[in-house]
């Protein structure tokens, strides 16, 4: 899974199959959280967002999961389709008040 | 790209010369921000705007000023393009500050 602060990792799936992207955050005093989605020479999409007093929330086939315990956010993507392929980043709003971006993690959805 | 646009898309230039990157927005949001996206690295700030003609630093501000007189305008100017400054530069406007940002398409620039 991916790290404000590691190297691109890479998830393969098959289509169909459901997807889990993660995201490990340093920052305790996080308050808000967002999933984009970067297709290849496009700009970052935005998929979902939470907040720090919600653990989960569901948009159309995506679920967020947020654990404060261990610092820990995943998206799901229910249904993997090829048109999810693509680079996925979480960001984080910190104490500062401002948005720290992951470096992503890169789905292939395999047909 | 909610209503985001950004010129040029493409750009060669040379070291030492200005370089001018346009983002232009139609849904009026009052927050708009410049990030550059390099290999290795997430996407980082470099300036940002909360109203016409205020602006403020971001973490990577060194070599870049910028500039907007209208809300719909944010201009990123490179005085003296570097070739360390070459990368994708994005774009994002958001309605409250750090909410949810949306990006435009990105202006890819090369610095030779």
């Amino acid at each position: 899974g991916e790290s404000v602060g590691l190297h691109l990792p890479t998830l393969s799936v098959q289509e169909g199959d459901n997807s889990i992207i993660n995201c490990a955050y340093s920052n305790s005093a996080s308050d808000y959280f967002i999933w984009y989605k970067q297709e290849s020479g496009k700009g970052p999409q935005f998929i979902i967002d939470i907040r720090s007093n919600m653990d989960k929330r569901q948009g159309q086939r995506v679920t967020v999961l947020l654990n404060k315990t261990v610092k820990h956010l995943s998206l799901q993507i229910a249904a993997t389709q090829p048109g999810d392929s693509a680079v996925y980043f979480c960001a984080e709003r910190g104490s500062n008040y401002k948005l720290t971006f992951g470096k992503g993690t890169l789905l292939t959805v395999n047909p | 790209d909610a209503g985001i646009t950004q010129s040029p898309r493409h750009k060669v230039t040379e070291t030492g010369t200005p370089v001018t990157l346009r983002c232009h927005q139609t849904e009026n949001h009052r927050y708009m921000y410049w990030y550059r996206q390099d290999p290795g690295h997430g996407l980082r700030l470099i300036h940002y705007s909360y109203g016409v003609k205020d602006t403020d630093k971001g973490e990577v501000s060194d070599g870049y000023s910028v500039s907007r007189s209208k809300t719909e305008d944010f201009l990123l100017t490179l005085e003296s393009a570097t070739s360390s400054q070459t990368s994708v530069y994005f774009c994002a406007i958001s309605e409250q500050e750090q909410e949810t940002q949306y990006f435009g398409p990105g202006t890819r620039l090369l610095v030779l």
